[in-house]
């Protein structure tokens, strides 16, 4: 069965760190980029960051530009977002997704169940 | 960055009609445009990537069209089962970005 799973969410301090992994199975992972995707509660999609199937092709939205970190261990078949500093807006349900392409080029064809973060004093 | 703009973001329709939601893109993306439909408390689900291209196993009252800065999603039929947000995406460089969404409630 194609499956990615989320972890590391929680509830964190404002400036504070998280790291969020995503465990993929069911397909060959370094085939294809992934991504990761937020939804704050109540509202839509914020592509967040994506990374190519060799790791040679990486991209951030601007609002998380130099705080977040995208990486993968394809050996591990894992995905990874490591976020630094985090602020109040990036309270959110963070879900890791499947490109069709392995360059970064494609639509996100699987998608986990996603990870709370939420950041709060 | 690529701004994309949905429409409407929210409508009223009835079992059997056709609805069409829009998006435009600031620039142009030629087809690397994708739509998904979303449930409350699940993750989006692809329905339509390369602008037309319907994704395996997504009912054929769905379909696509538009290239360059203007596309569409149309169910043909609506169902029960349809009554969800749906949301558009360019994938044609980073940052890539999604749509506004546009919830489809039942009339």
């Amino acid at each position: 069965e194609v499956q990615l799973v989320e972890s590391g969410g929680g509830l964190v301090q404002p400036g504070r760190s998280l790291r969020l992994s995503c465990a993929a199975s069911g397909f060959t992972f370094d085939d294809y980029a992934m991504h990761w995707v937020r939804q704050a509660p109540g509202k839509g999609l914020e592509w967040v960051s994506g990374i190519s199937w060799n790791s040679g092709s990486i991209g951030y939205a601007d609002s998380v530009k130099g705080r977040f970190t995208i990486s993968r261990d394809n050996a591990k078949n894992s995905l990874y977002l490591q976020m630094n500093s985090l602020r109040a807006e990036d309270t959110a349900l963070y879900y890791c997704a499947k490109d069709k392409s392995g360059e970064g080029l494609g639509a996100f064809d699987i998608w986990g169940q996603g990870t709370m973060v939420t950041v709060s004093s | 960055a690529i701004r994309i703009t949905q429409s409407p973001s929210s409508l009223s329709a009835s079992t059997g009609d056709r609805v069409t939601i829009t998006c435009r893109a600031s620039q142009g993306i030629s087809s690397y445009l994708a739509w998904y439909q979303q449930k409350p408390g699940k993750a989006p689900k692809l329905l339509i990537y390369a602008a037309s291209t319907l994704q395996s196993g997504v009912p054929s009252r769905f379909s696509g069209s538009g290239s360059g800065t203007d596309f569409t999603l149309t169910i043909s039929c609506l169902q029960s089962e349809d009554f969800a947000t749906y949301y558009c995406q360019q994938y044609y460089s980073y940052p890539q970005g999604f749509g506004g969404g546009t919830k489809v409630e039942i009339k």
